[in-house]
């Protein structure tokens, strides 16, 4: 196992178009975290995962921005109908329940351009 | 008040120096802190973690914490060129709340 993969690792898009991102997580780890991070400010606490329940979301993420988890495995994040500001790193980390939980592993993040 | 603060910096320490990174946090429900390093242009990599009031040391880091003050830190000995990057504070808890970070650039 290699760590948190998200794929694209970069991303274009024109504003008004939907996106999906992908996180892959360590095989072990049940909890997964979606954080949006901008330049000069730490990540943004987007959403959790304990396995595929979804049990946490902040108030911050507007209904355009979705995310599942549908096998307790990979997650996707959607942005539907991007606007500028959605222009961010977008990261993916994965923690083990139990001891030392909420250690995170993050991947390399996805880098959103909205044009 | 955030929920997280730190002095974004930057912080500049000669090599060879003690790097002092401070953090205070507003939840007195949070129970377990963490600091992450950044480099520019990629991800957050977990480089201690401490959950009791006290110091605890790894290498030449040393996280202290007081938890009557609500209050974390960081401290660096030997600071090293490569250490430059930034240092975020992390509090658990499911709403996960990290500070905006402190960079630090360590002179050669």
């Amino acid at each position: 196992d290699t760590g948190v993969s998200q794929n694209p690792r970069h991303k274009i898009t024109k504003r008004g178009q939907n996106v999906t991102f992908r996180c892959d997580p360590i095989s072990e780890h049940n909890r997964l975290y979606w954080y949006r991070q901008t330049l000069g400010q730490g990540p943004e606490f987007l959403t959790y995962f304990q396995n595929e329940a979804q049990l946490e979301k902040s108030r911050l993420l507007s209904d355009r921005f979705s995310a599942e988890r549908p096998k307790g495995s990979f997650s996707t994040l959607e942005i539907q109908r991007t606007e500028q500001g959605d222009s961010a790193m977008y990261l993916c980390a994965s923690s083990q329940q139990g001891v030392g939980t909420q250690k995170l592993f993050f991947g390399s993040g996805t880098q959103l351009s909205v044009l | 008040q955030k929920e997280v603060e730190q002095n974004s910096g930057p912080l500049s320490v000669p090599e060879g120096a003690i790097a002092s990174l401070n953090c205070t946090y507003s939840d007195r429900g949070s129970q377990s802190f963490f600091w992450y390093r950044q480099y520019s242009g990629k991800s957050p990599e977990l480089i201690m973690s401490i959950y009791s009031n006290g110091d605890k040391e790894d290498g030449r880091f040393t996280a202290q914490l007081n938890k009557a003050s609500q209050y974390v830190s960081l401290l660096i000995r030997d600071s090293q060129p490569s250490d430059s990057a930034t240092y975020l504070c992390h509090t658990g808890g499911f709403k996960t709340i990290f500070g905006a970070g402190t960079r630090l650039f360590v002179k050669a």
